[in-house]
């Protein structure tokens, strides 16, 4: 079935830290894919998409995903976290219209 | 640009009674417009979708007599929970759509916290 899987529900980093945050879809043509950041009580936020070209995709707040098709997988990255980005994010992909998101992880960041 | 708005962002009201929550795209067309809905801590899922002019599609299991979607005008679209009960408390999300942006990508509303009480 077509799915996307983020395997962590909760990651803790310390501030400073660098962050990855993984993200799986199981889709049998290249997909659309999307990260989504959404801080409690409020909609959601696009932090970058991939729809082709160059793999490796820049988004706002410093944020940077990888599109690896061998491994089906599109990671956000971050190199070093801010208080502020404690949120929930939610990779989303189209599939084959509707845009699917998964479970979602909540970051939280530690002094 | 691109910006999406909900009304109300909050609603409480009694069991029975019936809530109407307005999505608008506020600097662009929208020809299609998405309502979601997200239990606490977990993920959102695609209620229905709403074409301008058009009957809404609503998703596998979800009540379309219970949850009126109208979607008058390129810039309006509006979620009506009829008859609401305690499980209807949830945070709903629209979204909304601009072609001229590409086919795949979505705009996001702050979203609407409606407690039935």
């Amino acid at each position: 079935a077509q799915s996307v899987t983020q395997p962590d529900i909760h990651i803790t980093v310390s501030e400073g830290a660098s962050l990855e945050l993984r993200c799986n879809y199981s889709y049998g043509a290249t997909p659309y894919l999307f990260w989504y950041v959404q801080s409690p009580g409020q909609g959601l936020q696009l932090l970058l998409k991939y729809f082709s070209g160059d793999t490796l995709v820049q988004g706002i707040k410093g944020f940077e995903a990888e599109f690896k098709r061998s491994q089906s997988s599109f990671n956000l990255r971050k190199p070093s976290v801010h208080w502020s980005d404690a949120a929930e994010y939610f990779c989303a992909v189209v599939l084959p219209e509707k845009l699917t998101f998964g479970t979602g992880t909540r970051l939280t960041i530690i002094p | 640009g691109a910006v999406v708005s909900q009304h109300p962002s909050r609603v409480i009201c009694k069991s029975g009674t019936s809530v109407k929550i307005e999505c608008r795209s506020l600097d662009f067309q929208a020809t299609t417009m998405f309502w979601y809905r997200q239990f606490p801590k977990q993920s959102l899922m695609l209620m229905a979708t709403s074409n301008e002019g058009s009957k809404a599609t609503y998703e596998q299991g979800v009540e379309k007599d219970k949850f009126l979607i109208n979607h008058a005008s390129l810039t309006l679209s509006t979620l009506t929970v009829t008859s609401a009960h305690p499980e209807d408390s949830s945070f709903y999300i629209c979204s909304a759509r601009d072609l001229k942006r590409g086919p795949f990508e979505q705009f996001f509303g702050p979203g609407t916290r409606l407690t039935v009480l």
